[in-house]
């Protein structure tokens, strides 16, 4: 079975800095999806960032990037020039190319902003 | 294009108690799937409805099921509810059952059993 960790249940980082949050995740597959999800306080999880596995190059979006090593299983997620609006939960979420296509999701990084 | 939408926002009900949970897809999304989440927890894959049909479920026992309807719109329903019940229902539609299209999520029923 597949399994997502997020080891860093919260991280604080000054408004305009770099922080990297952290994601390990387990599967036998050999071609999946990663993605990391924001749900800010309003609830409504939104889309930060997509990865395919047969893709080596790291996706970016704007101020998001991500680090994937995939004989690591690793796949870390770094904002830079953080905003006080990029205060929120963080997920990061698994989705194999087959079968039910079901997310498995971590247990989230809270993400604290400081001015 | 309107954003998946549920109701009701917040719901309050008791244990042995049954419960229904709605969800409107993206216009144009043809799948649909649910998830609990629980206080400070990852959101946890219920099941799935491709076309109207139950594509997947995960660890969740009978007591939860659902329905999709010809629009694509769903229902998440609960039966004898327990005290752990008690989380955030997510739904979340995708444009196809997978490849390269992300889910959708909307933005929960938070539901309370007494």
């Amino acid at each position: 079975a597949q399994t997502v960790t997020q080891s860093q249940p919260e991280m604080s980082v000054q408004e305009a800095e770099t922080v990297t949050l952290s994601c390990t995740y387990d599967t036998s597959e050999s071609d999946y999806y990663l993605f990391w999800y924001k749900q800010p306080p309003s609830r409504q999880m939104i889309l930060v960032i997509r990865q395919e596995a047969y893709k080596q190059q790291n996706a970016t979006e704007n101020r998001f990037s991500v680090n994937f090593q995939k004989a690591a299983k690793s796949f870390s997620l770094k904002i830079s020039d953080s905003q006080l609006g990029d205060a929120a939960m963080y997920f990061c979420a698994y989705r194999c190319t087959s079968g039910t296509y079901k997310y498995i999701f971590g247990t989230g990084t809270r993400l604290k902003v400081l001015a | 294009e309107t954003g998946v939408t549920q109701s009701p926002t917040h719901l309050i009900k008791t244990r042995g108690q049954q419960v229904t949970l709605r969800c409107s897809s993206q216009s144009g999304h043809n799948t649909v799937s649910w998830y609990q989440q629980a206080l400070g927890q990852g959101p946890q894959f219920i099941f799935q409805y491709y076309r109207e049909e139950e594509n997947g479920r995960g660890n969740f026992p009978p007591r939860f099921s659902g329905l999709q309807f010809p629009n694509y719109s769903s229902e998440l329903n609960v039966n004898a509810l327990e005290l752990d019940d008690s989380a955030l229902y997510l739904c979340a539609s995708s444009l196809k059952r997978g490849g390269e299209h992300e889910q959708y999520f909307g933005p929960g029923t938070r539901l309370t059993v007494t």
